[in-house]
């Protein structure tokens, strides 16, 4: 089946900098890739919706220049948490949807906590 | 927007039991609906799917129940296993074939006590 691989799975950093999410579809190509924030005994909460080649939507409420997504190729997709503070510590998923093929794939997630 | 939510927060059950977790949204629209399973740490993971169009659909071990005219949406495992224990979650699109985002519920935790 469809597979998306995210790295890393998890990570710590200082608060100040910034750190990289990787998503990639393995099998299939992510027309559209979603990323979702989920706090702890949380549900999955949109954060962004980005089209390859395009210009990411984000949710209202979250900052395009605080989480930079890149959507360069059919198979990646880049969530970038910049200048990152402790209230961004998270659990950040993607999400890959291939046209209108209903499935979404989704990816291990990424546990990220800033010190 | 859409809204969805669930019943009951947790549900434990005895091994071998049946369980049945519950979900309800607001847009009578909505089209295709999932069920998640998801466990600590990981991604959510894919049980059943239902489209609109139907009302009951099985798998194994499982089975989803669509009542769109209460818009009520539940997940029913059979012989519920400790590998069952996770946080489940119904995920709903709001329109057909629009590309739009799954809306999650807010998840139900499943404990299964053996």
């Amino acid at each position: 089946g469809a597979v998306v691989s995210q790295h890393p799975s998890r990570v710590i950093c200082k608060s100040g900098t910034s750190v990289k999410i990787e998503c990639r579809s393995l099998d299939f190509q992510a027309t559209t890739m979603f990323w979702y924030r989920q706090f702890p005994k949380q549900s999955l909460m949109l954060m962004a919706t980005s089209n390859e080649g395009s210009k990411a939507t984000y949710e209202q409420g979250v900052e395009k220049d605080k989480f930079l997504i890149n959507h360069a190729s059919l198979t990646l997709s880049t969530l970038t948490v910049t200048s990152a503070h402790p209230e961004d510590s998270s659990f950040y998923i993607c999400s890959g949807a291939q046209g209108a093929n209903y499935g979404y794939t989704f990816g291990s997630g990424t546990r990220l906590t800033v010190v | 927007g859409e809204s969805v939510g669930l019943h009951l927060p947790t549900l434990s059950v005895q091994e071998g039991d049946n369980s049945i977790i519950n979900c309800a949204y607001s847009n009578s629209a909505s089209d295709y609906f999932i069920w998640y399973k998801q466990e600590s740490g990981k991604g959510p993971q894919f049980i059943i799917d239902i489209r609109s169009n139907m009302d009951k659909r099985q798998g194994q071990r499982v089975t989803v129940l669509l009542n769109k005219t209460v818009k009520h949406l539940s997940l029913q495992i059979a012989a519920t296993q400790p590998g069952d224990s996770a946080v489940y979650f119904c995920a709903v699109i709001p329109f057909p074939n629009s590309g739009y985002a799954l809306n999650f519920g807010k998840g139900t935790s499943l404990l299964v006590t053996p």
